[in-house]
């Protein structure tokens, strides 16, 4: 069973503040990683995707990826309340029969308070 | 910006009865999944289609369930007797390719199942 493991949280930081969310996979053959940002009632909504090992910055947000470890993580600079949300980190399995579907972590709620 | 469409937003049906549910994927995407999510949980893989066939299906998608792409841009999803259990967000979900790159995948709105 291939897993993808997230802390739920909630991880509660103040506004202006750096959010740092953790992930980790069991399939040492994954090869593409997905953050998304899920709003209560909302579909998930794609923040950022990572193939290679390091880091990879897009705004605010920085994708950090170490295979090796086996671990993702997601750092949200300047935090605003309007990125209150659960982020879910999802990973497309290696090749053999997956035709890319993605597993998902069970999601961090991420609360930022003014 | 292209979207991923469903339609309803929110089907209530009675325990063993029909439902479709509806997506429209983005027009030059290739791949398409759906996924379902009941509420306080992870969101789950149902199964994925490709060249008007199943490529992967998971144990959750039993003979109840059944995906259709019935012309160039519908993709359904039937459930043919309804549980309780069935209770769930669903997502639609599409891509346009398998590479790295360019293999993320777009969710649809989704659609609230409620199984009475």
């Amino acid at each position: 069973q291939k897993e993808v493991e997230q802390n739920s949280g909630p991880l509660s930081v103040p506004e202006g503040a750096i959010a740092s969310l953790n992930c980790t996979y069991s399939d040492r053959g994954s090869q593409s990683f997905f953050w998304y940002r899920q709003y209560s009632g909302k579909s998930p909504e794609l923040i950022m995707s990572i193939y290679s090992n390091g880091d990879k910055e897009d705004g605010r947000f920085t994708a950090q990826l170490n295979k090796a470890s086996q671990y993702v993580s997601l750092l949200i600079r300047d935090s605003q309340p309007s990125d209150s949300a659960t982020y879910l980190c999802a990973v497309k399995n290696a090749g053999g029969t997956s035709y890319g579907k993605l597993t998902f972590g069970q999601g961090t709620i991420l609360t930022v308070h003014p | 910006e292209p979207e991923v469409t469903q339609t309803p937003s929110h089907q209530v049906t009675q325990m063993g009865q029909e439902v479709i549910l509806r997506c429209v994927p983005i027009s030059n995407h290739l791949y398409f999944y759906w996924y379902r999510q009941i509420l306080g949980q992870k969101v789950e893989f149902l199964v994925s289609f490709y060249n008007n066939e199943i490529s992967e299906k998971s144990e959750i998608f039993d003979d109840q369930f059944s995906v259709e792409r019935p012309d160039g841009s519908n993709f359904t999803l039937k459930i043919r007797s309804t549980k309780l259990e069935d209770s769930a967000m669903y997502f639609c979900a599409s891509r346009v390719s398998g590479r790295a790159g360019l293999d993320t995948q777009y969710f649809g709105p989704g659609t609230r199942l409620t199984v009475l």
